[in-house]
């Protein structure tokens, strides 16, 4: 079963609000990654955390990495059209790869 | 440069039947994944290579599922025989060679109904 829970499983926000996402394991993850998946799509990378505490940014994207490395969040500011999609984290523990159920972000004109 | 292409894109079978999924990963890319998406959930892995040899296929279902890269380069995963369960879409990935995990690039999957 899923090792890696992922929250809300479903997002509605008013365009330009900001959105977050997050992902818990119940075990130390080596390293996380964020994808992208569009209605219709496939999974797109978008960014890799490997190091405790780490915080990447994209343009509107913030990405973090926990102190135990146990969870991990996405946050997009001022959210636009283009953000629409379901947005997967993926947690890599004892060489295998796990990816979150989801979080579908729909967003409101 | 090309993206990972699979074929087909589209199948519909009856059950009890075969059937074979194709996958040709970015050029270069040494690791090639085999998934599994059912509809709002995430990725499931069915296998994972390291050129030739799989590394991981503790998640593929031995029965009735099997899946070869003779060459290190080019994928098959077949299924036989298929089952009402295995509706789904089968989603081909590939990383570049490198030391440590590596980002995955996914080709467009291939979208199986079983009826």
């Amino acid at each position: 079963g899923q090792q890696v829970m992922q929250i809300p499983q479903y997002q509605h926000v008013q365009e330009g609000e900001d959105f977050t996402t997050y992902c818990n394991s119940s075990t130390t993850l080596s390293n996380i990654q964020w994808y992208k998946q569009r209605p219709g799509g496939h999974p797109v990378f978008l960014i890799q955390l490997v190091k405790s505490g780490e915080v990447k940014k994209q343009k509107r994207l913030t990405f973090q990495f926990g102190e135990a490395k146990k969870n991990s969040s996405l946050h997009i500011t001022a959210t636009q059209t283009t953000d629409v999609g379901t947005y997967f984290c993926a947690g890599l523990r004892d060489d295998k790869i796990i990816f979150g159920k989801g979080t579908r972000l729909h967003i409101l004109p | 440069e090309a993206g990972v292409v699979q074929s087909p894109r589209y199948k519909i079978i009856e059950k009890k039947q075969p059937v074979a999924f194709w996958c040709n990963p970015i050029s270069g890319h040494n690791t090639l994944y085999w998934y599994l998406q059912n509809l709002g959930q995430g990725p499931e892995l069915l296998i994972r290579y390291e050129n030739e040899e799989a590394v991981d296929d503790s998640q593929l279902p031995k029965d009735r599922f099997s899946a070869e890269r003779l060459k290190g380069v080019d994928s098959t995963l077949k299924i036989q025989p298929a089952e009402l369960g295995d509706s789904a879409v089968y989603l081909c990935a590939s990383s570049p060679s490198g030391t440590g995990y590596r980002e995955q690039y996914f080709g467009p999957g291939t979208r199986l109904t079983v009826t």
